[in-house]
């Protein structure tokens, strides 16, 4: 069975810090995704990766996947209080569907 | 990119009926479909595949008979809630797989409150 492990499960911060989330497995994924749900809404995938050591970059936010690709992170810059919400990131599984981590959920306070 | 909607958004209903949930592909065709169940603050569980034109796959734990599932054309799966309970009360959320591989469109998912 695959398993996506992802920490912290609750994070609160104040505006300008920077956070890093992280997806560990010790199964290998052919592509990961990050998404962010905002409450009483459906997940919006903000990036996917494919290649292990893979690093890409949506504005303030930055993501890695592994050299071996089990794992990956999600790191923000200079947080703000929109960026609050739910993070998910999802592994793509040996069967087609989405093994998802546990979900991050960051509070940035103003 | 890709567009899926569920209906209705939100639903409030007594003990004992049932309610279906609609999920669509707006622009694109999915034969396969997915739906999720998520309590607060927590991730999505998986609770079935929908395939179009064939009988859905059920993760473990899922009973069929409670919440059946039909995928009758290429844009359109169905979730029936069968005999609802007040534990049924749920955010149900499905997606939609789109041309990349493992690529899924997520719907904006259904609040359903069971009285």
């Amino acid at each position: 069975t695959q398993l996506l492990e992802q920490s912290p499960q609750f994070l609160s911060i104040q505006e300008g810090e920077n956070l890093t989330v992280y997806c560990n497995s010790s199964s290998v994924f052919s592509s990961l995704q990050w998404y962010r749900q905002e409450p009483g809404e459906g997940p919006v995938l903000l990036v996917t990766v494919v290649t292990g050591g893979e690093v890409k970059k949506l504005k303030r936010l930055t993501f890695q996947f592994g050299d071996a690709r089990k794992d990956s992170s999600l790191h923000i810059t200079a947080a703000q209080p929109g960026d609050t919400g739910l993070y998910l990131c999802a592994g793509a599984g040996n069967t087609g569907k989405l093994i998802f981590g546990q979900g991050t959920t960051l509070q940035v306070k103003p | 990119g890709a567009v899926v909607s569920q209906h209705p958004s939100r639903v409030i209903c007594k003990s004992g009926t049932s309610v279906k949930i609609e999920c669509r592909s707006l622009d694109f065709q999915a034969t396969t479909m997915f739906w999720y169940r998520q309590f607060p603050k927590q991730s999505l569980m998986l609770m079935a595949t929908s395939n179009e034109g064939s009988k859905a796959t059920y993760e473990q734990g899922v009973e069929k008979d409670k919440f059946l599932i039909n995928h009758a054309s290429l844009t359109l799966s169905t979730l029936t809630v069968t005999s609802a309970h007040p534990e049924d009360s749920s955010f149900y959320i499905c997606s939609a797989l789109g041309g990349s591989p493992n690529e899924q469109f997520f719907g904006p998912g259904t609040r359903l409150t069971v009285l």
